[in-house]
């Protein structure tokens, strides 16, 4: 079973700044199947990126994704006052069939 | 892209039964497999299972298998989360989402579940 780890906990920037996301995961996965997803207070999860650095439609492209193997980062090039939310990286995986959430990384205003 | 509209808010007490919906928007909901997420309060999000409401072909999540039943009616592009004898810890929101190629790319509003005696 793979188990995804995000880092940090939390991150306290201010607006403009640039924030940067990690996930890990306990043993190398494809990157085919590795999305990040914004949640807000009181709304449902959104997907930003998928196939680990693909956005998804109408993503702005301050969002963006890389890595590969076991290390993944979303970066935000330029906060903007809406991006303060948790950041959840999830994995597919087709044998056994499973899908994996990281504990999220909350960004929040400094 | 498939719209997800779950149903409202529940309050129950522990060892009642429950059903939950999530419908979708027009034929495409039945190409589509529909997860189930749960989110406990203040934590983050748990795969439950998955059901392809073509043919109602569902897979669960070790950690919910015997827990809760998911099923789906093709015919009014819904699917369901069922619980048979509700516990305190099931209290949490619940959220139905769109997979495609591995991802969710759609999700329902959620359906928050408070059971408390």
């Amino acid at each position: 079973e793979i188990v995804l780890t995000q880092s940090p906990g939390t991150l306290s920037l201010s607006p403009g700044e640039r924030a940067t996301l990690s996930c890990r995961a306990s043993q190398s996965v494809s990157g085919n199947f590795l999305a990040w997803y914004q949640q807000k207070p009181g709304q449902a999860p959104r997907l930003l990126i998928y196939g680990a650095s693909h956005r998804a439609t109408g993503i702005p492209d301050r969002f963006s994704g890389s890595g590969s193997g076991t290390g993944f980062t979303l970066t935000i090039s330029r906060l903007e006052p809406e991006d303060f939310a948790v950041y959840y990286c999830e994995h597919y995986g087709n044998s056994p069939q499973e899908f994996t959430f990281g504990p999220g990384t909350k960004v929040d205003i400094k | 892209e498939v719209q997800l509209v779950q149903s409202g808010a529940e309050m129950k007490k522990p060892g009642e039964s429950l059903t939950i919906s999530c419908q979708g928007s027009g034929d495409t909901f039945k190409t589509y497999w529909i997860a189930w997420v749960r989110q406990m309060p203040g934590k983050g999000l748990e795969y439950m299972g998955i059901i392809l409401p073509a043919d109602s072909d569902t897979r669960y999540s070790p950690s919910f298998q015997g827990q809760v039943t998911i099923s789906a009616d093709k015919s009014v592009s819904t699917a369901y989360l069922h619980w048979s004898s509700l516990k305190a810890s099931d209290s949490a929101i619940y959220y139905c989402a769109s997979l495609y190629l591995g991802y969710f790319t759609a999700w329902g509003q959620g359906t928050q579940l408070i059971v408390s005696s």
